[in-house]
């Protein structure tokens, strides 16, 4: 089985600061991550992922994301957060090890609220 | 820019009737995927196609949706007859899976069903 938990539903932080979506996840094997973002009426889009390789990941509009095995976690960061980086957040895992019937497992969500 | 494309982008009807939410995959990919979205059940994965063929649709209630690729070009979910609990907003999303590693989703706008 695969499950991915994302511990807050929402996250607010001031426009400038560091911001940090946080992630776990649970596979059988070793994990396929991604995280997409959500504006408000839209469909989600894809921000980054992990394959394998270098644990810190970067992905478009400056976020990047870094993979602990030994914490299962992928949490996702940005150096200075953007007004327009508010919107919802959804973290995403496959189990590697799937003999490829099934498709990605998504968290419920976080919502980021950056003030200005 | 290719995208995926949904219509209707809103549809209310009234119980009872018969609800059809058409997708358009990009072009060249192989895998589409129907989700559901609520506020109390977040995203859901409804059904699951590669190269047309249904993978999993275990989260959909076979009693009144069913889901079917009729070509490449075109995938439908259809609700028979409709109920109040089925409002939400339904995404398409589809992908090019190549390999377990390729699993990067692109999803549509979403077509919001209000079922009265």
């Amino acid at each position: 089985a695969q499950s991915v938990a994302q511990p807050e539903d929402q996250v607010n932080v001031a426009e400038g600061n560091p911001l940090t979506v946080k992630c776990t996840y649970s596979v059988s094997g070793n994990p396929y991550l991604f995280w997409y973002v959500q504006y408000p009426n839209r469909g989600l889009q894809f921000l980054l992922k992990y394959i394998t390789g270098d644990n810190l990941v970067k992905g478009s509009y400056g976020f990047e994301a870094e993979f602990n095995k030994s914490q299962t976690s992928f949490h996702l960061k940005k150096p200075s957060a953007l007004v327009s980086d508010s919107a919802l957040y959804f973290c995403a895992v496959r189990d590697r090890g799937d003999t490829g019937r099934r498709a990605l497992t998504f968290g419920s969500g976080t919502r980021l609220q950056v003030q200005p | 820019d290719a995208r995926v494309t949904q219509t209707p982008r809103h549809k209310v009807t009234e119980m009872g009737q018969e609800v059809t939410m058409r997708c358009q995959p990009i072009l060249g990919h192989n895998t589409v995927f129907w989700y559901r979205q609520t506020m109390m059940q977040g995203l859901e994965l409804l059904a699951y196609f590669r190269n047309r063929a249904p993978l999993d649709d275990s989260g959909m209630p076979k009693d009144r949706f069913s889901a079917e690729m009729p070509d490449a070009t075109l995938a439908t979910l259809k609700i028979q007859p409709s109920e109040p609990r089925d409002s939400a907003v339904y995404f398409c999303a589809s992908g090019l899976v190549l390999s377990p590693k390729s699993y990067e989703q692109y999803f549509g706008p979403g077509t919001r069903l209000t079922v009265t």
